[in-house]
Formats: C-alpha cells, sequence, structure tokens
C-alpha cells in the first residue's frame, strides 16, 4: 500500500518569507503522480500544483515550486514571497494508475502579518 | 460558480437516525467520490463512482452507502449514524484518468456532520 508522510503538523512563517513543506512516500511503482492541495479554513480544497513522476522537471506554478527526489521518495512544497492567502492546511497526495488520490496528514500553515 | 456543491453544509442528527449527504457537479466529470475527514485529518476514500460503476474502499463500514442516480448527482448515506461518525463529509469529481489533468480533484465545500 501507498502511504505518504507529511512530519511538519503546523508551520508559521512572516509575509513574504519563502516556506518549505516536506513530504515524503513510500511506493514500488515507477509511474505515479504527487500533487500538493491546499484546504483554506472553510473553504474547499483545491490542486496548488502536480507531478508527474516520469518528468525529471521540478513543476512550478507562479510562487509554487516543489523539490522532487525520486530516488528519496520525497516531494517538498516551496512557497515563495508568501501571502496572507496561502494560510491553509496543506495536503501532499499521491496517485498511481487508478483514480485514488492518498493524502498525507497535511501541514498547517499559517502566514503572519 | 461553484462546480461541486454539497448539501446540507451543516447537519446534526441524532444517534442512529439514518442521514442523507447530497452532492451535484456541473462539470460533466466521470468520477465522484466521497471522503470522510475528521478533524485536523487527512481525508479518507469512502467509495469512489467511475461513470455507473461503485467502488468501495475495502475498510469503508458497512453502515456507509452511496447511490449515483447519474452523471449529475451522488448520495451519501449513512445508515445508523454513530458518534464516531461525526466529521466532515467531502465530495470531489474528477474526469477519466489519463489525460492531462490526472488527478486533479474538485471538491465541494463539505458537510460537516454532527452526532448528538
Amino acid at each position: 500500500a501507498q502511504t505518504v508522510t507529511q512530519s511538519q503538523p503546523e508551520m508559521s512563517v512572516q509575509e513574504a518569507e519563502t516556506v518549505t513543506l516536506s513530504c515524503t512516500y513510500d511506493t514500488s511503482e515507477s509511474n505515479y503522480y504527487l500533487f500538493w492541495y491546499k484546504q483554506p479554513p472553510s473553504r474547499q480544497m483545491i490542486l496548488v500544483i502536480r507531478q508527474e513522476a516520469y518528468k525529471q522537471q521540478n513543476a512550478t506554478e507562479n510562487r509554487f515550486s516543489v523539490n522532487f527526489q525520486k530516488a528519496a521518495k520525497s516531494f517538498s512544497l516551496k512557497i515563495s514571497d508568501s501571502q496572507l492567502g496561502d494560510t491553509a492546511m496543506y495536503f501532499c497526495a499521491f496517485m498511481k494508475g487508478a483514480q485514488k488520490l492518498v493524502f498525507g496528514q497535511g501541514t498547517r500553515l499559517t502566514i503572519n502579518p | 460558480d461553484a462546480m461541486v456543491i454539497q448539501n446540507p453544509r451543516y447537519q446534526v442528527t441524532q444517534f442512529g437516525k439514518p442521514v442523507t449527504l447530497s452532492c451535484s457537479q456541473t462539470l460533466n466529470h466521470n468520477v465522484m467520490y466521497w471522503y470522510q475527514q475528521k478533524s485536523s485529518q487527512a481525508p479518507k476514500l469512502l467509495f469512489h463512482y467511475y461513470d455507473k460503476d461503485f467502488n468501495n474502499e475495502a475498510d469503508t463500514p458497512d453502515n456507509f452507502q452511496s447511490r449515483r442516480p447519474n452523471t449529475s448527482f451522488c448520495f451519501l448515506d449513512i445508515r445508523s449514524p454513530g458518534l464516531g461518525d461525526a466529521a466532515m463529509y467531502l465530495c470531489a469529481t474528477s474526469r477519466a484518468p489519463g489525460g492531462r489533468d490526472t488527478g486533479e480533484l474538485f471538491f465541494g465545500e463539505g458537510s460537516r456532520l454532527t452526532v448528538l
């Protein structure tokens, strides 16, 4: 079974700082997808960024980028120039083949003014 | 405009009294999911539909059932809610896998269930 581990239950940074959220996963598969989802307080979860395992290049979406280390099974999210609106729970997630996402435990990120 | 709509947003029920939560989508997606999320925990997949094909997770209790009468609607039935079933229930949709947006789930705002 695939597992996803987020070792940082909570993080807090000042606005405009850069923050990195950690995620490790366990799988024996070679083809899969990794994701970071954001769940703001009292709002729906949305996709932040996606990485396909066969792609060596790290995905980037504006201020969000990942550091994908396939051999180490590590998938961290970097948020640059953090904004108050980035305050949310962040979930790392894994998908292989079938349509099912497996989520990590989440990291509660607070951006302070 | 909301694309995945869950009703009700808040549901209070008594121990053992059946509850139905609904989810509708305007995205015409093939796949619809129900997740259970307890406080400060990861969402846990209960089951999903790929079109009309129902896929139950092995550890989903029999107390939880689902119906998908058409592409747009999906229901979660909890036959006899216990105190441990108090949670946020999230509905999500996605296209069939294999495309460039594989893994992108569109979530509703959730239905928070309280069991008294």
